[in-house]
């Protein structure tokens, strides 16, 4: 089945530091892959997201490349703010020929960023 | 533009107490919904979804139930709460098999 694993954390970076957080996947047909990313409280947002491989997510500063190749979707950021301290989700999207509807989502890293 | 509630933020219950959670979507017709648990120190695990009125599929048997009374409203339920039912319950919806938007989530602690 589909699984996804994701780097351990706690994360702790020094601000305007180089941010990479480790995702691979295992999956049937080419899912979509995604980054979700979680305040302290609050909800599930989402970060980026790609569709297909080689295409790269990207938002707020934060970038994922889709590699069939290496089963890969690492998080990548050039310069780390106080403001991104979060946990952040690595997901999997459903395989349309299987008919699931769920998400199979890591188990997040929690980032911590100091001033 | 969409947007998602959930309600309560919080929630503080005796065990064998009922439950009633409640999520609705506003700017968007005939979603997909789900709901989710958070438990501390785990990662997330889908509950159930919905891709249609009084359309319930059930992922993980336990004592919660589900219900979807209209299009854009949907329900988590549980006649007698247990211990093991803490943790933060996320709703989702979406549009497609693949994103999911997410609520702000209730914080559910049974004591």
């Amino acid at each position: 089945g589909n699984s996804v694993t994701q780097m351990e954390g706690p994360v702790t970076l020094s601000e305007e530091a180089f941010l990479t957080i480790n995702c691979t996947y295992t999956a049937t047909g080419y899912p979509s892959l995604f980054w979700y990313v979680q305040y302290p409280g609050e909800g599930l947002q989402l970060l980026l997201k790609a569709t297909k491989a080689d295409d790269k997510g990207s938002n707020k500063g934060f970038e994922a490349t889709y590699r069939k190749e290496t089963t890969s979707f690492h998080l990548e950021k050039g310069s780390v703010q106080v403001s991104d301290s979060a946990v952040y989700f690595c997901a999997l999207g459903p395989y349309s020929g299987a008919g699931s509807y769920q998400l199979t989502f890591g188990k997040g890293t929690k980032l911590s960023v100091i001033p | 533009s969409q947007t998602i509630h959930q309600w309560p933020a919080t929630l503080v219950q005796p065990v064998g107490s009922p439950l009633s959670l409640e999520c609705t979507v506003e700017g968007t017709s005939n979603p997909n919904l789900y709901w989710y648990r958070q438990a501390a120190g785990r990662g997330l695990q889908l509950l159930f979804y919905s891709v249609g009125i009084g359309q319930i599929s059930s992922e993980v048997p336990q004592n919660l139930s589900a219900s979807r009374p209209q299009d854009r409203q949907f329900i988590l339920s549980s006649k007698k709460l247990l211990l093991s039912d803490s943790g933060f319950y996320l709703c989702a919806w979406s549009l497609s098999r693949d994103t999911q938007y997410f609520g702000p989530g209730t914080r559910l602690t049974v004591l």
